[in-house]
């Protein structure tokens, strides 16, 4: 049984430019959250996908954005990339009640 | 929002040693985990306990939810249990800063 499965695992990208990184859940599970932990800090939530619509959201900006698929499937968009979003991408994924699984992560590097 | 404060930030420990993390929480929650963040990133659920104790192999979990914390005991570490520990709660999961633990053969 696959746990959850994130892509790619490095990404170097330039300021300005537009960024899409990939989450599939843990077979069972509906719900898939987003986070991004920044070096030393504890991940912080992005937001919180359910049936294909975004149901809650963290604060950040209108630049990033979302998107999940009929399998569950998800994707997170970053657009006008800035230095400060580099960080580790975290996928999450659960059934909506009891404990989340994630995924090992999206290292972005905006340089 | 809830806030979820962790100590010690940092632990060095000589393997074999016994230690203890505290979480302390601001809020009543309804949702408590532990996580293990290995070198490489990835985080590890090690324990769903929003009241309670639990145990599993040399780790173990208690929560006091009507006092806001959480400890979680690690016996008899092993350098494979170095890295962060988090703990979170609620949901979404809000988490802490972390206790980075390194253990020293």
């Amino acid at each position: 049984d696959a746990g959850v499965t994130q892509s790619p695992t490095h990404l170097i990208k330039t300021r300005g430019q537009q960024v899409t990184l990939r989450c599939s859940p843990k077979s069972g599970h509906d719900t898939v959250s987003w986070y991004q932990q920044a070096l030393g800090q504890g991940p912080q939530f992005i937001f919180q996908y359910y049936e294909e619509e975004e149901r809650q959201r963290g604060n950040f900006p209108d630049r990033f954005s979302g998107h999940q698929f009929p399998n569950y499937s998800s994707e997170l968009n970053v657009n006008a990339l800035l230095l400060g979003d580099s960080a580790l991408y975290l996928c999450a994924s659960s059934t909506g009640t009891g404990f989340d699984t994630f995924g090992s992560g999206t290292r972005l590097t905006v340089v | 929002g809830i806030q979820v404060e962790q100590s010690p930030p940092d632990l060095i420990l000589q393997e074999g040693a016994n230690s203890t993390l505290r979480c302390n929480f601001s809020d009543s929650v309804n949702n408590l985990q532990w996580f293990h963040q290995n070198p490489w990133g990835q985080l590890i659920n090690l324990f769903y306990i929003p009241s309670g104790t639990k145990q599993n192999g040399r780790l173990s979990a208690t929560t006091v939810a009507t006092e806001r914390y959480s400890l979680l005991y690690i016996s008899s570490s092993q350098t494979t249990d170095s890295g962060v520990y988090f703990c979170a709660v609620a949901t979404p999961l809000v988490f802490g800063k972390g206790t980075r633990l390194s253990v020293i053969a």
